[in-house]
C-alpha cells in the first residue's frame, strides 16, 4: 500500500543549531502537507506544497518539495525552544483529499 | 479556517462496552476525517465521512467496529464498538476547506 516514510525519528538539538527532516513517499504525491503536533496537543497545519521543486519559507522554516514529487523535506534554523513537537509530512493521493501521514519526527530542543 | 469542536476530550470505559465520539464544525464542510492516533505514533486514517452517504473505510477498518454517523454537513459522530484494550488510542475528527486540513483536539480513549 502507499506509503509515507520520514526521518529521523527523534532529533535532539541545542537551542541555536539547525533541524532537518526528511519524508520519502513510495509513490508520487498530488502535494505535500507538513503539520506540528505538540506534546498533549492536536495536529497544526503549517504549509501544502503542490509543484515540483516547490520551495517555500515561513520565517526560520523552510520546505521544499522533490522534483519527482515523491519527497520532501523541512529545515528549521536556529531552532527555539517553542520548536518543540513531533512534524508530520503528509502525502496528498490523487484528487481524493485523503491524506497519508508520515510516522513523524519529534523535535526535542535543550535550552 | 474551521473550528471543530470535539467531545468527549478523554475517556476511560469497560471492554465490551461503546463510545460514541462527536465532532461539530462551526462551517458546512463536504467531507470529514476520522483518524487514530496510538499513543507516540502517526495518524492512521479511519474512514472519510459524506453527508448523505456511507462512509468509505480504509483498510483494516470496518463499519461494525466503527459506525460512523453525518447527518448534515457540520456535524459526525464516530463509534467505537464493542471496545477491547487494543482500542486505547487517540480518535481525532478533520476537515479541510481545500488548503491543509484542521483537526479537532481528539478524544483520548482508555479501554480496561
Amino acid at each position: 500500500g502507499q506509503q509515507v516514510m520520514q526521518i529521523p525519528q527523534y532529533q535532539h538539538v541545542q537551542e541555536g543549531e539547525d533541524f532537518t527532516t526528511y519524508c520519502n513517499s513510495s509513490t508520487t504525491l498530488s502535494n505535500i502537507q507538513w503539520y506540528k503536533q505538540r506534546p498533549g496537543g492536536h495536529p497544526v497545519f503549517l504549509i501544502q506544497l503542490v509543484k515540483s521543486g516547490e520551495v517555500k519559507k515561513q520565517k526560520r522554516l523552510t520546505f521544499q518539495f522533490g522534483e519527482a514529487k515523491k519527497n520532501s523535506s523541512l529545515h528549521i534554523t536556529a531552532t527555539q525552544t517553542t520548536d518543540v513537537g513531533t512534524y508530520f509530512c503528509a502525502g496528498g493521493m490523487d484528487s481524493s483529499y485523503k491524506l497519508i501521514f508520515g510516522s513523524g519526527t519529534r523535535l526535542l530542543v535543550r535550552p | 479556517s474551521a473550528v471543530i469542536s470535539q467531545k468527549p476530550s478523554r475517556d476511560i470505559c469497560q471492554r465490551g462496552t461503546s463510545l460514541t465520539i462527536q465532532c461539530q464544525v462551526d462551517s458546512q464542510v463536504t467531507m470529514m476525517f476520522w483518524y487514530r492516533q496510538q499513543p507516540g505514533q502517526s495518524l492512521t486514517l479511519i474512514a472519510t465521512a459524506n453527508q448523505g452517504s456511507e462512509a468509505t473505510y480504509e483498510s483494516g477498518f470496518v463499519i461494525d467496529k466503527f459506525p460512523i454517523s453525518r447527518p448534515n454537513l457540520t456535524f459526525s459522530t464516530l463509534t467505537v464498538s464493542n471496545m477491547s484494550p487494543e482500542d486505547s488510542s487517540i480518535y481525532l475528527c478533520s476537515v479541510t476547506g481545500g488548503y491543509g486540513y484542521t483537526f479537532g483536539s481528539g478524544t483520548r480513549l482508555t479501554v480496561v
